[in-house]
């Protein structure tokens, strides 16, 4: 069964320090890797999405990896702000078949104490 | 400006009576889908749509009704909502090219919060 394991559950730095959010995933075959941002009470944004060739991926102070061969993603935020507080969503894409493919993690709540 | 919008944002009704909720996106995307989420089980799939009149179950379709008129538009359709159905419900939408990753990307409505007495 395709899965997606998200750690830790909760997350709460200061503001200002670096983090990093982890995923592992046992989704086949893998398509492609995407990180979700969510403000509470709002719909998930993009952040990066990654095929299996990709290894690193950033996006201002985000950068996404990728190690396919053991199936694990990270997501590091440098240098937090107090509006990177939210939920942060690992979604895996397998491909083939005429199924939908999607594995959603359930999140992992980041809180940016000033 | 490119966007997903659901209507009505939050709803408060009671069981048995039939409710509609709307999704439409302006990108004329292919793909569509409907989640719910709720507290400590994450994003969870009720139905999704590859294209005009394809629609296929997701991971929690009972209950759930949805149709695929229009490339556009995407409603959901609670015929007998009970309060398990209590949520806060997302619509998205990507164009989902084979061969091209950035289309994949998702993008989510503003989410609607159901209440079900």
């Amino acid at each position: 069964k395709n899965q997606v394991e998200q750690s830790p559950q909760s997350l709460i730095i200061l503001e200002g320090k670096n983090c990093t959010l982890q995923c592992n995933y046992t989704v086949s075959p893998f398509s492609n890797l995407r990180w979700y941002k969510q403000d509470t009470g709002r719909g998930p944004v993009s952040l990066t999405i990654m095929t299996f060739s990709e290894n690193t991926k950033s996006n201002g102070r985000y950068t996404a990896t990728l190690d396919a061969d053991t199936k694990q993603s990270s997501l590091h935020i440098t240098a937090s702000q107090l509006s990177d507080s939210a939920s942060y969503i690992c979604v895996v894409s397998a491909s083939g078949g005429g199924a939908d493919g999607l594995t959603f993690g359930k999140g992992t709540h980041l809180i940016i104490q000033p | 400006e490119a966007q997903v919008t659901q209507n009505p944002r939050y709803l408060i009704t009671v069981t048995g009576k039939k409710l509609t909720v709307t999704c439409s996106q302006n990108m004329n995307h292919e793909y569509m889908s409907w989640y719910r989420q709720d507290p400590g089980l994450g994003l969870r799939q009720i139905y999704y749509s590859m294209n005009v009149e394809v629609t296929d179950k997701g991971d929690v379709p009972e209950g759930y009704k949805v149709s695929r008129k229009e490339k556009r538009n995407f409603p959901l359709i609670l015929e007998s909502p009970s309060p398990n159905q209590t949520s806060l419900y997302f619509c998205a939408s990507s164009l989902r090219q084979r061969g091209a990753p950035s289309s994949y990307e998702q993008y989510f409505g503003p989410g609607t919060r159901l209440t079900v007495t």
